[in-house]
């Protein structure tokens, strides 16, 4: 089946504890994604690849890092977490090309830092 | 980031016509997505239009006009399931996505 799978699911850590969410696709896309929703703010891109060892910063790349050794995965790290990064979290993939942007979602993390 | 506007809420009847209107100011403007969000869950994708037009899939419907800087997303014969958030998010050149803070359909019956 093809899918986008994140874990962990649920996460509540405390400020300062490194965390790492993975995230891995089985559809050889090349184009993956990492975004944050909050209320009131929507969806808010943190970075994206267009492929392996390729990335780039979104609108929200503060206190985050990425790294796509793989195709498949594309790992967001908290290297010293805070309260304000307490969000759930959406891994997204797609290829890319002219007739193929549909991005397929993860399930989200949500992530408390207390 | 992208200047996005859509507006917060919507409510309709069951069987009815939504259109939700989406504005935005993007440099570098490749196309523009709609999502359809349900609460607690991730996002699905709607339609993704580049061109200037009405795309039409099945019950929704997606229209863009790039000189304007708008797009509208029409939901026709309303069901309760499509109670959800609604997303614009225009892309640009390099593939980066922002986000419309969505717009919230209620479908009553």
């Amino acid at each position: 089946e093809a899918q986008v799978t994140q874990n962990p699911r649920y996460l509540i850590t405390v400020t300062g504890k490194k965390l790492t969410v993975t995230c891995s696709q089985n559809m050889n896309h090349e184009y993956m994604s990492w975004y944050r929703q909050d209320p009131g703010l929507g969806l808010r891109q943190i970075y994206y690849s267009m492929n392996v060892e390729v990335t780039d910063k979104g609108d929200v790349p503060e206190g985050y890092k990425v790294s796509r050794k793989e195709k498949r995965n594309f790992p967001l790290i908290l290297e010293s977490p805070s309260p304000n990064q307490t969000s759930l979290y959406f891994c997204a993939s797609s290829l890319l090309g002219q007739n193929s942007y549909e991005q397929y979602f993860g399930p989200g993390t949500r992530l408390t830092v207390t | 980031g992208q200047n996005i506007d859509q507006p917060t809420e919507m409510t309709a009847t069951e069987g009815a016509i939504v259109q939700i209107n989406c504005t935005y100011q993007t440099s570098g403007f490749n196309g523009l997505f709609w999502y359809q969000q349900h609460a607690g869950e991730a996002p699905t994708f709607l339609s993704y239009n580049v061109l200037d037009g009405l795309e039409e899939k099945g019950r929704f419907s997606s229209f863009l006009s790039r000189s304007k800087g708008y797009s509208y997303l029409l939901l026709k014969e309303l069901q309760m399931k499509d109670s959800a958030s609604y997303l614009c998010a225009p892309c640009s050149n390099d593939y980066k996505l922002s986000f419309g803070a969505g717009t919230t359909v209620t479908v009553r019956a």
